[in-house]
């Protein structure tokens, strides 16, 4: 069975500071791998998604992820954090192995709250 | 093009009240899934729809039942609602085709609370 684990329930940065999310997976084959962003009272938005092309993937906003196998991990990053990037951030995985019926399905971590200080 | 939409927004029930909650998505997506969010506990699957016509138990099926009325919607019916029920809903969609699978995308939930 597939799982996604996210270190630290909570992170806290500077506006203008490195963020760095971090998520790691099991899976019985690399998976598709995807952040998704909520912020207070809204659904989920998709900010990136990894599906076996180029290991650095570029999302929206200025984040970015990196898949390195050897180390099941995908974790999420931008350069330089922003007032407005305070959010809960989820990371999902979905297993390619699975029977077509059910394939598409997530496996969502536990979220990482993100809060930004002036 | 509205994404994935979800009523109602918020809903207060009593013990024992029955409400079905609905979900519609135009993006013409095969998929279709509804979770639940509780803080600390991520989002955990209640049900999905891997196609029309197809329905399958996720991770926390007990006391929800769903219907695929077509391949547009998909609603979440709770027959006798308990207080553990109180949560956030959401109802989400995508493109899947063979081994190929598309992310998934969300609608803007719906807070129930049971008494």
């Amino acid at each position: 069975a597939q799982s996604v684990t996210q270190l630290g329930s909570h992170v806290s940065v500077s506006e203008g500071a490195l963020v760095l999310l971090r998520c790691n997976y099991s899976s019985s084959v690399p998976p598709y791998l995807f952040w998704y962003v909520q912020y207070p009272n809204q659904g989920l938005q998709l900010l990136l998604k990894y599906t076996s092309a180029a290991t650095l993937v570029k999302g929206i906003n200025g984040f970015e992820a990196e898949f390195k196998k050897s180390e099941t991990s995908f974790h999420l990053t931008k350069p330089s954090a922003h007032m407005s990037d305070a959010a809960e951030y989820f990371c999902a995985v979905s297993d390619r192995s699975q029977r077509c019926t059910s394939y598409g399905k997530l496996t969502f971590g536990q979220g990482t709250i993100l809060t930004v200080h002036p | 093009n509205a994404g994935v939409t979800q009523t109602p927004k918020f809903q207060v029930l009593k013990t024992g009240q029955s409400m079905t909650l609905q979900c519609a998505q135009d993006m013409n997506h095969n998929s279709m899934y509804w979770y639940r969010q509780d803080p600390g506990m991520g989002l955990r699957l209640i049900y999905y729809s891997a196609s029309e016509g197809t329905t399958d138990k996720g991770e926390v099926p007990n006391g929800y039942n769903v219907s695929r009325l077509n391949k547009r919607e998909f609603s979440l019916r709770l027959e006798s609602a308990a207080p553990s029920q109180t949560s956030v809903y959401f109802c989400a969609s995508s493109e899947t085709s063979g081994t190929k699978g598309g992310p998934q995308y969300f609608g803007p939930g719906t807070r129930l609370l049971v008494l």
